[in-house]
């Protein structure tokens, strides 16, 4: 099994759609988790951290599910510029204090 | 708003070759790192550096790589003997406290011929 596991798209959705991930994990020891965005070619740029007890950006909502040991981000009101790939990321996943990132998640957004 | 940096964004070279990539972390941050970015591939943990040490490597990290921070600013990362299979993106990455967010540079793109 994967440490981090995600969906790798890609998810095709109109503008205005509201649009979930999920990313699981492996390692119940994992510490920290964080959503980043990625564009094509570019470093990635952090998103939102995710806490258990859930947290909100704007459109952006995370929530963190530690028993199952998955997190999730929820988009609301999608706009072309969401289209990117969403990198779920663990800190500690693998015994270290270092991120183990999963291999993203692609979304479109179409006018 | 404060940003890591590094160069060079490109680099070809040749197999065998030596590559010294480059890196300014956030300036009071105290944990740096580097990861990689296989075209297409997920981005993987290479090493963290802490205290003027290596703190954790992965894997990958053999006796090719080597980090240094020379002086106050710079984090470098070594490549002593290019393969063809290390051609990928290099991400510098800082943060403030091991448990803190991490911070990404813009990447070197590494060309191995």
């Amino acid at each position: 099994r994967k440490e981090v596991e995600q969906d790798p798209g890609p998810f095709n959705v109109p503008e205005g759609a509201t649009v979930a991930f999920n990313c699981t994990y492996s390692n119940s020891a994992s510490q920290s988790f964080f959503w980043y965005r990625q564009d094509c070619r570019k470093e990635p740029k952090l998103l939102m951290s995710v806490y258990s007890s859930g947290n909100e950006d704007g459109r952006f909502t995370a929530q963190l599910n530690r028993a199952s040991q998955y997190i999730s981000l929820l988009i609301r009101d999608s706009k072309l510029s969401d289209s990117a790939t969403y990198l779920c990321a663990c800190l500690g996943a693998m015994g270290r204090r270092a991120l183990t990132f999963g291999s993203g998640t692609r979304l479109q957004v179409q006018p | 708003e404060p940003e890591v940096t590094q160069t060079p964004s490109h680099q070809v070279t040749q197999m065998g070759q030596e590559v010294i990539l480059r890196c300014v972390p956030i300036s009071n941050h105290l944990y740096f790192y580097w990861y990689r970015q296989i075209l297409g591939q997920k981005v993987e943990f290479l090493v963290s550096f802490y205290n003027n040490e290596i703190s954790e490597k992965s894997e990958i990290f053999d006796d090719q790589f080597s980090v240094e921070r020379p002086d106050g600013s710079n984090f470098t990362l070594k490549i002593r003997s290019t393969k063809l299979e290390d051609s990928a993106m290099y991400f510098c990455a800082s943060s403030a406290d091991a448990q803190e967010t991490q911070y990404f540079g813009p990447g070197t793109r590494l060309l191995v011929l």
